[in-house]
């Protein structure tokens, strides 16, 4: 399974939209870029996933690579409530196996 | 529709005691995986289990094992509890279409287990 790198933590100012960015330069052809959220002791949260084009829904937007070797989650508007640890993880698509590999993710600081 | 329930929510126990928590995925997914959160190793995924088989295990010891029932439900055990063990056990549910190029996973709330 591909290893992604993200940048421990990062801050936001409320109002403003959030870059999340994700290296996962060994990514394979037939790997899927997906990112969840986990908000302090809760279950993660999907929020999208993407496999070489950009995807947008009413949670984020994801913006993948032409090369698909990194990506950026964009939440547009960042909220106090979009405070939380950002996963991103690059799992398979053939074999639809349910083992998700999780890193140690970005915890994002929305402020006020 | 519902997503995905775990219970209990809150449980503790002593060590050598042994534990069942239970999953109940949303209406309709077929495949239940469960993974163990603790701070100083993070999400690790325990295993999978799709129409009553485990499909998949993690690099877990045999203390800990799981079933899935006919109609998807998910159980796990731990025996003889550790203090290590105390975490927070999470139950993910996806689709599994066989067609489907990717399928996503909804995770639970999660059980708080707390070994003394």
């Amino acid at each position: 399974d591909a290893k992604t790198t993200q940048p421990p933590s990062m801050d936001c100012a409320e109002g403003r939209a959030a870059n999340l960015p994700c290296n996962h330069s060994t990514i394979s052809g037939n790997e899927y870029v997906y990112w969840y959220r986990q908000i302090h002791s809760q279950g993660p949260q999907y929020i999208i996933h993407g496999l070489k084009n950009n995807e947008t829904n009413e949670m984020a937007s994801l913006i993948i690579t032409e090369d698909r070797k990194s990506s950026t989650l964009i939440l547009p508007h960042a909220t106090l409530r979009d405070t939380a640890v950002y996963y991103c993880i690059v799992r398979p698509g053939s074999g639809n196996t349910g083992k998700l590999i999780f890193g140690q993710g970005t915890t994002l600081q929305v402020k006020p | 529709k519902a997503g995905v329930t775990q219970t209990p929510r809150y449980l503790i126990k002593t060590r050598g005691q042994q534990v069942t928590l239970s999953c109940s995925p949303i209406s309709g997914h077929r495949s239940v995986s469960w993974y163990q959160q603790t701070p100083g190793q993070g999400l690790q995924f325990l295993f999978e289990y799709f129409s009553e088989t485990q499909r998949n295990k993690g690099n877990f010891p045999g203390r800990f094992s799981g079933r899935q029932f006919s109609n998807s439900r998910s159980e796990m055990n731990v025996s003889t509890l550790e203090l290590g063990d105390s975490a927070l056990y999470l139950c993910a549910s996806s689709l599994y279409e066989t067609r489907a190029f990717t399928d996503t996973q909804y995770f639970g709330p999660g059980t708080r287990l707390t070994v003394l």
